[in-house]
């Protein structure tokens, strides 16, 4: 059964610092990897998705990488803001076992940025 | 373009009610998903569906099902409501297999 790990469980940082979100899986028949942001009360918003053929994507400040025969990826955020304080969520879409076909999602990372 | 789309956004039941959780899309999206999401315990898929007329069960299905008669719907029925199924649930559609999933903003529902 895939199961899907999120380090640190919250972390807390100054405004303008560079910062590391850590994803970990433990089946590495994946199709896809996508990271989500969540606010307090609100639902997912997708921020990348990366191909199980790909080793990274790239949206503005924001960039993932993937290394899918450790079963590792990361988020990378530039120059982090108040702005994006929220919880990242990881998520992996299964391409085998009795999860084919379906996200296994971590806990998520809480991230808070202060001014 | 309105995405994908939850009603109600919030909503409390006594033990034993029933309800449905309301969830269209207008993508055209084949694959849509239920999840729920309880404090410090991620999301659980409850159910899903590859098209219209299939649907099948996910980790977390007792006490619910599900219906998907068209492409755009996909609501989500609770028969006898428990405390246990106070969470929040989102619904998520998905063009493909391996294409990105859309959320829409949830459903919160307190049984008490």
């Amino acid at each position: 059964k895939q199961e899907v790990t999120q380090i640190p469980a919250a972390l807390s940082v100054p405004e303008g610092e560079n910062l590391v979100l850590n994803c970990s899986f433990t089946d590495s028949a994946i199709y896809n990897l996508q990271w989500f942001r969540q606010d307090p009360g609100k639902g997912l918003t997708s921020l990348l998705l990366i191909q199980s053929s790909q080793r990274e994507q790239t949206s503005g400040r924001l960039n993932a990488s993937l290394d899918k025969s450790s079963g590792r990826s990361t988020l990378y955020i530039a120059a982090s803001q108040p702005g994006d304080s929220a919880t990242y969520l990881c998520a992996v879409l299964n391409a085998g076992g009795t999860s084919y076909g379906k996200l296994t999602f971590g806990q998520g990372t809480i991230l808070t940025v202060h001014p | 373009n309105a995405g994908v789309t939850q009603t109600p956004k919030f909503r409390i039941l006594k033990i034993g009610q029933s309800m449905t959780l309301q969830c269209t899309q207008d993508m055209n999206h084949n694959y849509m998903y239920w999840y729920r999401q309880d404090p410090g315990m991620g999301l659980k898929l409850i159910y899903y569906s590859v098209g219209a007329g299939i649907t099948d069960k996910g980790e977390v299905p007792n006490g619910y099902n599900v219906s998907r008669s068209t492409t755009e719907d996909f609501p989500l029925r609770l028969e006898l409501a428990a405390p246990s199924q106070t969470s929040v649930y989102f619904c998520a559609s998905s063009y493909s297999l391996v294409e990105g999933y859309t959320f829409g903003s949830g459903t919160r529902l307190t049984v008490v």
